[in-house]
């Protein structure tokens, strides 16, 4: 079955360091997204391809990049991981803008 | 501009009791409306969505909302709760096709619904 992955599940860095979360999609999905869920904000959205070698900014895009090399993934990194950016990250995929975004099971990640 | 206002973050129920979870929207254009469900320690699970056609919308597991343009409410119901349907919840906009939100969501705060033997 078609699906979507994250990995690591879990994450403990460092502030400063830089950390590569990963996602991958199976779907054959145009549309990719990266969240952020912290309490109290629900999620929201940090950025977004529509397809490969597009990348665009979403509401809380600093301190964050992504590349699109192929369909299949989106890779988030964090240049220099601060304590703000403590969170639980949800990579998401979509066939296209008009439909459904499914989700992968999350990333919790801590930065001490 | 588009936002999600979900009215109470915390909601408690009894088994078989009426569930209604609160979701108010603003968008500038009409609107792609969703409800998602998250178990602990999962990612989102799509319950239902309204795209422009019927105003009623029936999801998964027994729920459903129904989108009320005049109050920008797309609150969410379910007649008789579950100890299964115990989650959060949590209601999203999309702008709809030609405007610039189209495809991206905008999520409420969430709602975490318990549900009381």
């Amino acid at each position: 079955d078609a699906e979507i992955t994250q990995s690591p599940r879990h994450k403990i860095t460092e502030t400063g360091r830089q950390v590569t979360l990963a996602c991958h999609q199976t779907w054959n999905h145009n549309n990719m997204f990266w969240y952020r869920q912290d309490l109290g904000h629900g999620l929201r959205l940090i950025h977004y391809s529509y397809g490969v070698h597009d990348t665009n900014k979403g509401e809380v895009s600093d301190g964050y990049s992504v590349s699109r090399s192929n369909t299949e993934d989106l890779p988030l990194t964090l240049e220099s991981a601060a304590s703000s950016q403590t969170s639980v990250y949800f990579c998401a995929s979509s066939e296209s803008k008009g439909n459904t975004q499914y989700f992968g099971p999350g990333t919790r990640l801590t930065v001490l | 501009a588009q936002s999600v206002t979900q009215l109470g973050s915390h909601v408690s129920v009894s088994e078989g009791a009426l569930v209604l979870l609160r979701c108010n929207y603003s968008s500038s254009v009409p609107p792609y409306l969703f409800w998602y469900v998250q178990y602990p320690n999962q990612g989102l699970q799509l319950l239902l969505k309204y795209t422009s056609a019927a105003t009623l919308v029936k999801g998964i597991n027994g729920f459903e909302a129904e989108f009320k343009k005049s109050e920008t409410s797309f609150h969410l119901t379910k007649p008789s709760a579950h100890m299964s349907d115990a989650a959060e919840y949590f209601c999203a906009v999309s702008g709809s096709a030609g405007g610039t939100s189209y495809g991206k969501l905008t999520f409420g705060q969430g709602t975490i619904l318990t549900v009381h033997p």
